[in-house]
């Protein structure tokens, strides 16, 4: 079975500060992990994914995320933050060694980023 | 590239009246194709997979069902819908079969409000 736990309901920064979302898994083999992103009224976008590999992990926007594998964490971070950053951020999984309907994520609940100018 | 569309934007239907959403790719072909559906602006709760034409697997027992008649066509249905049917509903595509490490592609959704 896989899992993902995003335990902050809201991150709250300042403008230029940096910024972390939190993101904890759980699969039985090995992972891949994804973030997106979304606006309000949009659908969700792919920011970037750990397939193997490099532990930091480089997306768009200016985002990354450290994958740990002792920690079975994959928290997105970004150095400098801003105003529109500001929107809904999802963490999901999948198991590698899952069978079946293994293409199928699952996804956080989502974390609510809120950067104040 | 590809693109995914989804319509209407909005939608405000009263209770137990039908329902048809639809969704659209191209610029790819034999996509996995997905619905979900989002309270609250929140979590995501999968609805219907689809690997192929006529393929449908239904994640949560409800009111709703799913068809995909044509590859790249994926059609979210009700006869009678109920006040929780209202939400934000995203379809979503992403590559065929065993590449599970590529990512969802998601249209802008739906917002249907029931009456």
């Amino acid at each position: 079975a896989q899992s993902v736990a995003q335990p902050e309901d809201q991150v709250n920064v300042a403008e230029g500060n940096p910024l972390t979302v939190k993101c904890t898994y759980s699969v039985s083999g090995n992972p891949y992990l994804f973030w997106y992103v979304q606006y309000p009224n949009r659908g969700l976008q792919f920011l970037l994914k750990y397939i193997t590999g490099d532990n930091l992990v480089k997306g768009s926007y200016g985002f990354e995320a450290e994958f740990n594998k002792s920690q079975t964490s994959f928290h997105l971070k970004k150095p400098s933050a801003l105003v529109s950053d500001s929107a809904l951020y999802f963490c999901a999984v999948r198991d590698v060694g899952a069978s079946g309907g293994s293409y199928i994520p699952t996804f956080g609940r989502g974390t609510s980023l809120i950067v104040h100018p | 590239s590809q693109t995914i569309h989804q319509w209407p934007a909005t939608l405000v239907q009263p209770v137990g009246s039908p329902l048809s959403l639809e969704c659209t790719v191209e610029g790819t072909s034999n996509p996995n194709l997905y619905w979900y559906r989002q309270a609250a602006g929140r979590g995501l709760q999968l609805l219907f997979y689809s690997v192929g034409i006529g393929q449908i697997s239904s994640e949560v027992p409800q009111n709703l069902s799913a068809s995909r008649p044509q590859d790249r066509q994926f059609i979210l249905s009700s006869k009678k819908l109920l006040l929780s049917d209202s939400g934000f509903y995203l379809c979503a595509w992403s590559v065929r079969g065993g590449a599970s490490n590529q990512p969802q592609h998601f249209g802008d959704g739906t917002r249907l409000s029931i009456l």
